[in-house]
């Protein structure tokens, strides 16, 4: 069974530090790695991640891929309190119809403290 | 550009009842994927429309159901209901191209109460 797995599930931090959230993967046939906040309701989406070793930057967030190792790390430096949030992993797989639904991991709720 | 929309965004039923929730995708996409989210399940898929066909099925039992129409836009439906269905159902659509696996975009989601 595809099993994507997070850690930690939960973290407390103090403003200005900086947090590594980790996502590991178990599935066959994958294509990408995707990377989504959730605040209230609607995930929104962060990054995609497709080939090993390729960070991606936005802002005060990275993320990075190792396929070989099967994981993902988010990185967010110099947190702020607009950064508390449930931070979602998901998996797309390669199916021979095409279809790629997304497999999520339980997700890292982070709390950042002012 | 318009987000994704669902309807209704609130919804409480009894027991045995049946719901159907709308989602309508951005503008031109075509494919549009289902899911629900509980606190000790997390985000779980549904399935997935592209062009009117289901393409992809979680595992969810038979009470589950959905559809597309030739707009794209979709609808799910639960019969039967009960009280482990109250959850947030979640609506995501994708850019046709869908070879490169690209990010799917949410929608604020219905919140479901089963009573």
């Amino acid at each position: 069974e595809d099993k994507v797995v997070q850690s930690p599930l939960s973290l407390v931090v103090h403003e200005g530090d900086t947090v590594t959230l980790n996502c590991s993967y178990e599935v066959t046939n994958f294509r990408s790695l995707l990377w989504y906040k959730q605040e209230k309701k609607a995930p929104t989406f962060l990054f995609m991640l497709t080939s090993s070793g390729i960070e991606k930057k936005s802002g005060r967030l990275s993320s990075i891929l190792d396929k070989k190792e099967l994981f993902s790390i988010l990185n967010i430096t110099a947190t702020q309190t607009g950064d508390s949030a449930v931070y979602l992993c998901a998996v797309i797989l390669i199916s021979g119809g095409g279809a790629d639904g997304l497999t999520f991991g339980k997700g890292t709720h982070l709390i950042i403290q002012p | 550009k318009a987000g994704v929309t669902q309807t209704p965004r609130y919804l409480i039923k009894t027991r045995g009842q049946q719901v159907t929730l709308s989602c309508s995708p951005i503008s031109g996409h075509r494919s549009v994927s289902w899911y629900q989210q509980t606190p000790g399940q997390g985000l779980q898929f549904l399935f997935e429309y592209f062009s009117e066909t289901q393409r992809n099925k979680g595992n969810f039992p038979g009470r589950f159901s959905g559809r597309q129409f030739s707009n794209s836009r979709s609808e799910m439906n639960v019969s039967t209901l009960e009280l482990g269905d109250s959850a947030l159902y979640l609506c995501a659509s994708s850019p046709v191209d869908r070879v490169r696996g690209a990010e799917a975009f949410f929608g604020q989601g219905t919140r479901l109460t089963v009573v």
